[in-house]
C-alpha cells in the first residue's frame, strides 16, 4: 500500500523567487491538504483540494496556490519567496466519505529560502 | 484565545511509566479528534484518533475525550525511550473537517 509521497526532500531557494512542490496521496484517497510547520511549532493549515478545487483555506496571502491533478496528485506553488517562508511543508491525503477524516502526512519538503 | 492548546514541555517521565498528554480546543462543534507523533526532523505519524466521549484504546495507547470539558488527552503505558518524541493533537471541525494543530508536547522518557 503506497503512501504519501512528496518531492523533492530538500530546497533551497533565494527570496523572491518562486517554488513548486509535489504531492503523491496515499493510494485509495481523494484529498490533499498542504501544511506549513516552521520550527517548533505545529503544522499550519494553508489549504485542500478536492476533486481538482481547492474547497478551503487556512490564513495564507495569495503567494501561496495549488493544483489537484486528475489522478489526484497535487502541486503547491509559492511565488515571492520571502525568508519566513522557510518551513517543513507537508502534504496530508484521506478519503473524502469515509466518515473517519483522518489524514496521513508524506515526508514533506525542507525548504529554506536565503 | 488558541483553538487548540498544549503544554509545549518537555514532560519527562522515567521509562516504565505512564505519560499524560493533554490537550484542550475551542470550537464546540469539533467533531473528530487526532493525537500524532512526529520524531525530530521527521513528519508526523497518526497514532490515534477518536470520535465519541470517553476512552480509546490501542496497545500502550489510551485516548481520551471529554467534549463537555472540551478536552482530548492521550495516556502511554509503559512508556519506553522510543516514544521520545514530540506530539501533536489535532482536532477537526467545520463542514469539510479542517484540522487544526496543536504547537505540541515534547515527551522525554529517561532510561
Amino acid at each position: 500500500d503506497a503512501g504519501v509521497t512528496q518531492s523533492p526532500t530538500h530546497l533551497i531557494k533565494t527570496r523572491g523567487q518562486q517554488v513548486t512542490l509535489r504531492c503523491s496521496p496515499k493510494s485509495g484517497h481523494d484529498t490533499v491538504s498542504w501544511y506549513q510547520q516552521a520550527l517548533g511549532q505545529g503544522p499550519q493549515f494553508i489549504f485542500q483540494y478536492y476533486e481538482e478545487e481547492e474547497r478551503q483555506r487556512g490564513n495564507f496571502p495569495d503567494r501561496f496556490s495549488g493544483h489537484q491533478f486528475p489522478n489526484y496528485s497535487s502541486e503547491l506553488n509559492v511565488n515571492a519567496l520571502l525568508l519566513g517562508d522557510s518551513a517543513l511543508y507537508l502534504c496530508a491525503s484521506s478519503l473524502e466519505g469515509s466518515g473517519s477524516y483522518e489524514q496521513y502526512f508524506g515526508p514533506g519538503t525542507r525548504l529554506t529560502v536565503t | 484565545q488558541k483553538e487548540v492548546e498544549q503544554n509545549s514541555g518537555p514532560l519527562s517521565v522515567p521509562e516504565g511509566a505512564i505519560a499524560s498528554l493533554n490537550c484542550t480546543y475551542s470550537d464546540r462543534g469539533s467533531q473528530s479528534f487526532f493525537w500524532y507523533r512526529q520524531y525530530s526532523g521527521k513528519s508526523p505519524e497518526l497514532i490515534m484518533f477518536i470520535y465519541s466521549n470517553g476512552d480509546k484504546e490501542d496497545g500502550r495507547f489510551t485516548a481520551q475525550l471529554n467534549k463537555a470539558s472540551q478536552y482530548v488527552s492521550l495516556l502511554i503505558r509503559d512508556s519506553q525511550p522510543s516514544d521520545s518524541a514530540t506530539y501533536l493533537c489535532a482536532v477537526s471541525s467545520g463542514g469539510y473537517q479542517k484540522v487544526t494543530f496543536g504547537i505540541g508536547t515534547k515527551l522525554q522518557v529517561i532510561p
